[in-house]
């Protein structure tokens, strides 16, 4: 089965709102994980990523925390815009795997106006 | 830069069929990656290649081959198309070094019928 998984396949928020989306990993292997962004008809875009030592990480409006007692990612998206409307992945990195991104079903993410 | 170039965008192939979806990156990675994506499910590892001459399985390589001749390429080949092999194919570079992530291309949508 997959090691990374999503709570929600689907979430909704008002414009200006804040989004949290949820991640489950089950590989304690896992040193780095990535949260991918992509549009419909598009490939995956970077967003923010989080090494294992770490378990917060801010950019620009997003935000990542990580808990790795209950092997557990999330993506805080502040102040919700029409173009953050996409498909949200989480994705990590065994350590040891060359670099194999092993990606999550995603979340879609949805604006509402 | 152009980053990972994808070629075709979009093909029809008849079950049985043969092709060779294409991938290039002009920004000097070491890493190359192959993976497909079913609807609304995330990303499954193909194949991916640590360097040129250097090729390895992922995920889900039956029905699939590559190749890996130069830094800049990284073709993939299907032989005797099935239906199951109907998906959005992506292929993805990285660096090797630092930074985990990867950079995508825009993807090639396939229909086997």
């Amino acid at each position: 089965g997959e090691s990374v998984g999503l709570h929600l396949p689907t979430l909704s928020v008002q414009e200006g709102d804040n989004s949290i989306i949820n991640c489950a990993y089950s590989n304690s292997a896992s040193d780095y994980f990535i949260w991918y962004k992509q549009e419909s008809g598009k490939g995956p875009q970077f967003i923010i990523d989080i090494r294992s030592n770490m378990d917060k990480r801010q950019g620009q409006r997003v935000t990542v925390l990580l808990n790795k007692t209950v092997k557990h990612l999330s993506l805080q998206i502040a102040a919700t815009q029409p173009g953050d409307s996409a498909v949200y992945f989480c994705a990590e990195n065994i350590a040891g795997s060359a670099r194999q991104l092993t990606f999550g079903s995603g979340t879609q993410l949805t604006v509402l106006p | 830069n152009a980053g990972v170039t994808q070629t075709p965008k979009f093909r029809i192939l008849k079950i049985g069929q043969s092709m060779t979806l294409q991938c290039t990156q002009d920004m000097n990675h070491n890493y190359m990656y192959w993976y497909r994506q079913d609807p609304g499910m995330g990303l499954k590892l193909i194949y991916y290649s640590v360097g040129a001459g250097i090729t390895d399985k992922g995920e889900v390589p039956n029905g699939y081959n590559v190749s890996r001749s130069t830094t800049e390429d990284f073709p993939l080949r299907l032989e005797l198309a099935a239906p199951s092999q109907t998906s959005v194919y992506f292929c993805a570079s990285s660096t090797g070094q630092g930074w985990y992530g990867y950079t995508f291309g825009s993807g090639t949508r396939l229909t086997v019928v």
